[in-house]
């Protein structure tokens, strides 16, 4: 059975600095991955999505996230972090069993450091 | 941009009233899902739909129900509201048919139950 891992329930970065965003997955086949962004009392809005090709995807709002194979994982980065940027980002893994499934991760909280 | 509606935003009801959580979207979307998400937690599938008259429960097991007339609308209906409901419920869709379907969100409904 396909599932998600985001290891850092919450992570605080100071704005400018770098971000890296954890997820590993666990499928047996290529799995479809995204990674989505919800604002306070909002929905998730997609941030990149993974289906094949390239290893690193480029998303909107300058994030970009690069799918390893061989380390199962699909972190998301931003080189430079801005205060709006704060917000929980979900990693999620789609698999066709049967259908087609989307698994959530169970999110990561950022915080920006003024 | 998405679009996918869900209304009310907000909303405070007593115990054991009937509510309609409204979800619409104008994309032509053959799948639709419901969502139930609790702050800072993961989401969990409730139902979902994979076109008109087609309805399934999702992982988590859920009092509420669904219908799918029309395309473009999947309201979710709790017969009789208890504050265990209290959560967020997010509505999402996506096309079908290509393999690589994409869930796009509405702003979700946050209900609380006195």
């Amino acid at each position: 059975a396909q599932s998600v891992t985001q290891p850092d329930i919450h992570i605080t970065v100071s704005e400018g600095a770098s971000l890296e965003l954890r997820c590993n997955y666990s499928y047996g086949a290529t799995p479809y991955l995204f990674w989505y962004v919800q604002s306070p009392g909002q929905g998730l809005q997609l941030l990149l999505k993974y289906f094949s090709g390239d290893t690193l995807v480029q998303g909107i709002k300058g994030f970009e996230a690069e799918f390893k194979r061989s380390q199962s994982s699909f972190n998301l980065r931003k080189p430079s972090v801005h205060w709006s940027d704060a917000a929980e980002y979900f990693c999620a893994v789609g698999a066709r069993t049967g259908g087609f499934k989307t698994i959530f991760g169970a999110g990561t909280r950022l915080f920006v450091k003024a | 941009e998405a679009d996918i509606y869900q209304t009310p935003r907000y909303l405070v009801i007593g115990t054991g009233k009937k509510i309609t959580l409204e979800c619409s979207q104008t994309m032509g979307h053959d799948k639709m899902y419901w969502y139930q998400q609790d702050p800072g937690m993961e989401l969990h599938l409730i139902h979902y739909s994979y076109g008109v008259n087609s309805t399934e429960k999702g992982d988590l097991s859920s009092e509420s129900t669904v219908s799918r007339i029309r395309t473009e609308h999947f309201p979710l209906t709790l017969e009789s509201a208890r504050p265990s409901h209290t959560s967020q419920y997010l509505c999402a869709s996506s096309e079908s048919g290509t393999g690589q379907e994409t869930q796009y969100f509405g702003p979700g409904t946050r209900l609380l139950v006195l």
